[in-house]
């Protein structure tokens, strides 16, 4: 496509439930990411897919959060049991290679936890 | 643990006012420096970025960048700021060390008053 997409645009959800969110990056691109986006708090690393290298997993705040990507391109991050504290914007960035190419940033899924 | 420091949180000036947005980050050996742009409504776009070579980087909308590497800096300017540049501003640091995680400072919210 064009460009990052993401879905849904917004989630609300109780705590306690299970979430996924999606990313579709932008075809050919080899690196893909995940971000928590929280007021005050900028951008929060939180896993890095480099092809078909083992992913870098050292962002996911706790074993709750896990992340897959499937066939080189699609991403879903999925957050168990949703607790409130992790309400925020969950952005998603692609780039055609690890490291010093720009990142084409999602608009992102904005999840509220209830 | 490698960091980026971004020390003004919110900036408001007025049209024709000139601009500097600090950035530092730790020390973690070679690094490439980003500047990423969030305009009300819109996704992250890069501004400008600096791998190598001439340390003062230039960017869109007249944006630009110097790399001081004996400070671990790499401030943001604008001689002149618009009303259109009022935005989020992120600085960014790719480690090229490891895993090539990138590592994003909080953000600056720059409003320009008209």
């Amino acid at each position: 496509g064009a460009g990052v997409s993401q879905s849904p645009s917004n989630k609300v959800t109780e705590k306690g439930k299970d979430v996924e969110l999606r990313c579709d990056p932008i075809s050919g691109h080899t690196a893909l990411y995940w971000y928590r986006q929280s007021l005050g708090q900028g951008l929060e690393f939180l896993i890095y897919f480099q092809g078909n290298s083992a992913p870098d997993k050292s962002g996911l705040p706790s074993d709750r959060f896990s992340a897959e990507r499937t066939g080189g391109s699609v991403s879903t991050l999925t957050i168990q049991r949703t607790q409130q504290e992790d309400s925020a914007v969950y952005l998603c960035a692609s780039s055609a290679r690890q490291g010093q190419e720009t990142q084409y940033f999602g608009p992102g899924t904005r999840l509220l936890v209830l | 643990a490698q960091s980026v420091s971004q020390h003004n949180h919110h900036v408001i000036l007025s049209e024709a006012a000139s601009l500097e947005l600090g950035c530092n980050y730790s020390y973690g050996g070679t690094v490439n420096l980003f500047w990423y742009v969030q305009y009300p409504g819109q996704h992250l776009q890069l501004l400008l970025k600096y791998f190598s070579g001439d340390p003062l980087v230039k960017g869109i909308k007249g944006f630009e960048a110097e790399f001081i590497k004996s400070k671990f800096s790499f401030n943001l300017r604008k001689p002149s700021v618009q009303w259109s540049d009022t935005a989020e501003y992120f600085c960014a640091v790719n480690y090229r060390s490891g895993t090539y995680k990138y590592i994003f400072g909080t953000g600056t919210r720059l409003k320009v008053l008209a």
